[in-house]
């Protein structure tokens, strides 16, 4: 079946490390991705990697892959209180399907 | 470039009436994408068109359906509204709906039904 999970909430202080995880089903899913909502916008893609890679570095964004687990995870380096949002893991649902299957969505909150 | 626009922001609506949400790709895009989102459940996938063609639907009721104009604009339509339709509707678009690509999202449109 199609699942994608992640915790509910993430609290952090301003400067330390976020990490974020998210555990999919789909073991054919090639894509896996990493979208931001600020409040009363919509998502925005912060990264994504392709399956057959274990890590991706972004400036302040790593993203990790154990696709044995099929486990995702999105460390943010230097949390910054702009960093507040709703994360949400995603996994393109496999060739043909033309769906993108979204987690619960992780809401991080940075204290000063 | 323009963004994804999707008309109207809010909505207000009552138990039982109808109402059509639309949403307006970056240009170029051809694939148009809706999404529900409630909190807690994330954003559950309605269904994905391009080309004016559904090539996928999620696993919501026949009460939601769509369309896709020859410009890519795309209409979503919900009848007989009940209250647990209450969410935020959001529409992305991208060039071909596949895999490795970027979605763009619009800034959605609130639904409370009353």
């Amino acid at each position: 079946g199609e699942d994608v999970e992640q915790s509910l909430f993430l609290s952090v202080r301003e400067g330390d490390s976020s990490v974020i995880n998210c555990t999919y089903t789909d073991s054919s899913s090639t894509y896996l991705y990493w979208y931001k909502q600020e409040p009363g916008a919509g998502l925005q893609l912060l990264t994504y990697i392709f399956s057959n890679m274990d890590m991706k570095q972004d400036q302040r964004l790593t993203v990790l892959l154990n696709k044995k687990d099929k486990h995702l995870s999105l460390r943010i380096a230097d949390t910054q209180t702009g960093d507040s949002a709703i994360y949400f893991c995603a996994e393109y649902g496999g060739s043909g399907t033309y769906k993108y299957i979204f987690g619960t969505g992780t809401r991080l909150k940075v204290l000063a | 470039k323009a963004g994804v626009t999707q008309t109207p922001r809010y909505l207000i609506k009552t138990r039982g009436q109808q109402v059509t949400l639309s949403c307006s790709p970056i240009s170029g895009h051809r694939s148009v994408s809706w999404y529900q989102q409630t909190p807690g459940q994330g954003l559950q996938f309605l269904f994905e068109y391009f080309s004016e063609t559904q090539r996928n639907k999620g696993n919501f009721p026949g009460r939601f359906s769509g369309r896709q104009f020859s410009n890519s604009r795309s209409e979503m339509n919900v009848s007989t509204l009940e209250l647990g339709d209450s969410a935020l509707y959001l529409c992305a678009s991208s060039l071909e709906g596949t895999g490795g690509e970027k979605l763009f999202f619009g800034s959605g449109t609130q639904l409370s039904v009353l």
